[in-house]
């Protein structure tokens, strides 16, 4: 089966620490995202790569970094200079150009202790 | 700023109404807009592409409509049913960006 497999489904995080949230996609796809979605609002685009170790800051990036050495694989990093970080992130790619759909993954739950 | 906004923010209907779910954008000059479905605690799923080229587009008992000139698309929902239930977020890719920029939803209950 095809998709984007996000993980955990669930974290917890203590104040000061950096924590890791895994996605990964066997689409073929070139371009992935990650969004945070907080209760009540849209999807905030944190940070985007449309090809392989290439990155750009999305409209919330401060506190956030990425990675892109893989295709199938585009981990955030929530560092401690995020002050708020609790949120439901979300991981989602699609094909070069953005012409397409743009496909999502189940989603991580991130809370601070 | 290029912004989205959805009306109304909720809605609660009957089961077997059809139902109109609207969004609205600040620039005309937009790539494609989609329709998403979101349930609680879960991901999205794409319901509905439209390229700036079309008008509308059908799935089932779902059409979307886009009328670039006005800002505007309409999601319609025909003979809703409790397992419509769900938010339902549009997001716009505009012309002059690489990002999708989305609506803060329309959190959608059918009651049977």
């Amino acid at each position: 089966d095809g998709g984007i497999t996000q993980s955990p489904k669930y974290l917890f995080r203590k104040e000061g620490q950096n924590v890791t949230l895994s996605c990964e996609q066997n689409l073929n796809h070139d371009a992935m995202y990650w969004y945070r979605q907080d209760p009540g609002q849209g999807l905030r685009l944190i940070y985007y790569s449309q090809i392989v170790n290439d990155f750009q800051k999305g409209d919330i990036a401060e506190g956030y970094s990425v990675s892109r050495e893989k295709k199938e694989s585009f981990p955030l990093t929530v560092t401690s200079a995020q002050k708020n970080p609790t949120a439901f992130y979300l991981c989602a790619s699609t094909s070069s150009g953005g012409a397409d759909t743009q496909y999502f993954g189940p989603g991580t739950r991130l809370t601070v202790l | 700023k290029q912004e989205v906004t959805q009306i109304p923010a909720a809605l609660s209907v009957p089961e077997g109404e059809n139902l109109v779910l609207n969004c609205s954008f600040t620039d005309s000059a937009i790539y494609n807009l989609q329709w998403f479905r979101q349930d609680p605690g879960k991901g999205l799923t794409s319901l509905l592409l439209i390229q700036s080229s079309q008008r509308e587009q059908t799935s089932g008992r779902l059409n979307a409509s886009l009328d670039k000139s006005s800002g505007r698309s309409t999601l319609y929902i025909a003979a809703s049913q409790p397992g419509d239930s769900a938010t339902y977020l549009c997001a716009v890719r505009f012309e002059y960006g690489n990002k999708l920029v989305f609506g803060a939803g329309t959190i959608l209950r059918v009651k049977s």
